[in-house]
């Protein structure tokens, strides 16, 4: 089953602009990651960011992870039309399994126009 | 090579024929991971292997999947008898093995359409 929602569904924009995806979970988590996925193709690993963490930079990506709320966000900044995939979020559950064992949420598509 | 390789990268097969998925993992990754990834929607946790031991298959959804990784690099998801509902993207992935918080390597999936 899925761990939780992602919101929106989709996101469309023109490039130049910010895109901003939130994700919601349920169980207490030891961290949270997002991956993006092209049409066809795997999943790309994006970032990571634990429990204890309450943002994370890497490049053009800003996440943010608020554990009372169990919400977190992706921003992606001065989007490119090469942005133009499907992300998902990723929980790695506390108190449970120690290896790594991911839930995901069902995915924003975004679309970045040129 | 590079990064975790499945095939075939699709498969048609028939309503209760027995279909065979391969994992090739990342070279030295001890942990690896299949996921069922159906139409518009995230992957779904399917099983887990650490080296040669298969240590979570919770997530299989009967006992029609089988899978395996007997050497501890290579495996295979065996499908029995398919049904129309397995039709997905089978996703493969693999990493080094800590204790969390280490990225999982995804292979591009498999696509098997069940007719």
């Amino acid at each position: 089953s899925q761990q939780g929602e992602e919101d929106p569904q989709a996101l469309s924009i023109q490039e130049g602009e910010n895109a901003t995806m939130n994700c919601s979970y349920k169980t207490s988590i030891n961290n949270l990651q997002w991956y993006r996925q092209n049409s066809g193709r795997g999943l790309v690993h994006l970032i990571l960011i634990r429990s204890n963490e309450r943002e994370k930079h890497s490049g053009r990506l800003r996440v943010t992870l608020d554990t009372s709320k169990k919400s977190s966000s992706l921003l992606i900044t001065a989007s490119r039309a090469a942005d133009t995939a499907s992300y998902f979020c990723a929980t790695d559950g506390a108190g449970g399994t120690s290896y790594g064992k991911l839930t995901f949420g069902q995915g924003t598509i975004l679309t970045v126009h040129p | 090579g590079a990064g975790v390789s499945q095939s075939p990268r699709y498969k048609v097969a028939k309503r209760g024929q027995d279909v065979a998925l391969r994992c090739d993992p990342i070279s030295g990754h001890v942990s690896l991971f299949w996921y069922q990834q159906a139409l518009g929607q995230g992957p779904e946790f399917l099983t887990y292997f650490q080296n040669e031991a298969q240590l979570d298959k919770s997530g299989l959804p009967s006992d029609r999947f089988f899978a395996e990784r007997p050497e501890g690099s290579v495996s295979t998801l065996k499908i029995q008898r398919t049904q129309q509902e397995d039709s997905a993207v089978y996703l493969c992935a693999s990493n080094v093995y800590r204790a969390g918080d280490e990225p999982q390597h995804f292979g591009d999936g498999t696509r098997l359409s069940i007719l």
